[in-house]
């Protein structure tokens, strides 16, 4: 099962900076945090990860809680384009991905 | 820049019958997958390959389906003898080496009749 609690959805307006949170109480040492999104009949991608430390990459940042039990995906300055599923994602030294239900991020113009 | 393909984009096939799915990953990648996704379902991940191997399966992976990297540059998913339940999406996706970062293909839709 799932290690990680999502809310179902959330709504921003276009422009706005958006933060989709995500708790995984029980997390190990070793699981890194992996975020990725699927946008409306696509393959998955790839957003960002991080296992302690605070992460940026061109696309968004990611927040990592000092106790790891929780993270928080941020996007700058959402567009219409950055609808799609967020999936919060713990996965070990495998690299195997078990997908949980995510949250359905709706772009408002 | 590089991408995972996947052929063909979508598969009908009657059941009871063999589907072969067909992935190409990025050319340097060494860790290869393949996940499924049922309509309006999450993500279920069926099997990681390194090193021409299995490296873990799912309990959906089961003796129906096979996977193979015949040439060094496919990336196949087998299923034997199909069912209704296995209409999904399948997505293949991989990993460099020293990275974390899963490319994904674009996904084949299967339709079992």
């Amino acid at each position: 099962d799932a290690k990680t609690t999502q809310p179902n959805s959330m709504e921003s307006n276009e422009e706005e900076p958006v933060h989709l949170p995500c708790n995984h109480s029980t997390i190990s040492g070793t699981d890194y945090i992996h975020w990725y999104r699927q946008l409306p009949s696509q393959g998955p991608e790839y957003v960002i990860h991080g296992l302690t430390s605070n992460v940026n990459n061109r696309m968004a940042s990611l927040a990592i809680a000092e106790d790891r039990k929780s993270s928080t995906l941020i996007l700058h300055r959402a567009t219409l384009r950055d609808a799609a599923v967020y999936y919060c994602i713990l996965s070990e030294s495998n690299y195997q991905l078990i997908w949980g239900a995510g949250t359905k991020l709706i772009i408002k113009p | 820049e590089p991408e995972v393909t996947q052929t063909p984009s979508h598969q009908v096939t009657q059941m009871g019958q063999e589907v072969i799915l067909r992935c190409v990953p990025i050319s340097n990648h060494l860790y290869f997958y393949w996940y499924r996704q049922i309509l309006g379902q999450k993500v279920e991940f069926l099997v990681s390959f390194y090193n021409n191997e299995i490296s873990e399966k799912s309990e959906i992976f089961d003796d129906q389906f096979s996977v193979e990297r015949p040439d060094g540059s496919n990336f196949t998913l087998k299923i034997r003898s199909t069912k209704l339940e296995d209409s999904a999406m399948y997505f293949c996706a991989s990993i460099g080496s020293g990275n974390r970062e899963q490319y994904f293909g674009p996904g084949t839709r299967l339709t079992v009749t």
